[in-house]
């Protein structure tokens, strides 16, 4: 059964860069399938962050661009998030996800989610 | 990229019908079939209930379905049961490798 499972610091201080990574266990991260971070601000909707292929290929939310890279370790079958230059409106449950992208589009498997909180 | 709008908050009473609409342009709902919906319930991940406006993954109960038309989709959950109280989110691509979400709906069974 495939999981993921996010790992990171769960407080950033406003200004600076904040880093995630998502473990893929029970499948590989080379199986042609696509990879991507969703967030979730407390109490409120989910926002698509970005999608990224296990060969890099790599697509943003364009109001989150400038600040947005993911980038994937297939020789650790996981892929992170850097998010820089954060604000309290940064503050979010992260959650990452894997992406159906061929011939379909939908997001099948969940990591459990990681609270990231902005604070000084 | 705008969210999708979606109702805040949907209702029923146990064996009844509701149906919850995720309102997009010419653009995201109603250019692609690629509309899914997911069911989170507090505290948990969102999990996956329906796929290209209107497939089920395994295991999801065909109490769950899906449509659209227009620039509109819609999840119909069929009776209803407590454990399908929940909030729900519509997501759809947008074109250029963009995808949008709805603002979610809460469901309650009442």
């Amino acid at each position: 059964q495939l999981q993921l499972q996010e790992s990171g610091p769960g407080l950033v201080k406003p200004s600076e860069t904040l880093s995630l990574t998502c473990t893929v266990s029970g499948g590989s991260i080379n199986s042609g399938y696509y990879w991507g971070w969703i967030r979730q601000p407390p109490g409120k909707g989910l926002e698509w962050i970005g999608t990224t292929s296990y060969g890099g290929n790599t697509f943003y939310n364009p109001s989150l661009k400038s600040r947005v890279t993911i980038s994937v370790d297939t020789s650790k079958n996981q892929f992170s998030l850097k998010l820089t230059s954060v604000t309290a409106a940064d503050t979010a449950v992260y959650y990452c996800v894997r992406q159906e992208y061929s011939g379909s589009y939908f997001y099948d498997y969940w990591g459990q989610g990681t609270l990231v909180t902005v604070s000084s | 990229q705008s969210a999708l709008t979606q109702p805040p908050s949907a209702s029923g009473s146990p064996g009844q019908s509701v149906t919850i609409s995720c309102t997009g342009t010419s653009s995201d709902v109603g250019a692609y079939n690629y509309v899914s919906w997911y069911q989170q319930h507090p505290g948990k991940a969102p999990k996956l209930m329906i796929y290209e406006v209107s497939k089920r993954p395994s295991g999801v109960p065909d109490r769950f379905s899906g449509s659209k038309s227009g620039n509109t989709a819609s999840l119909t959950v069929s009776g209803l049961q407590a454990e399908d109280e929940a909030d729900y989110y519509c997501n759809s691509y947008e074109g250029s490798n963009n995808w949008v979400f709805g603002g979610g709906t809460k469901l309650t069974v009442l």
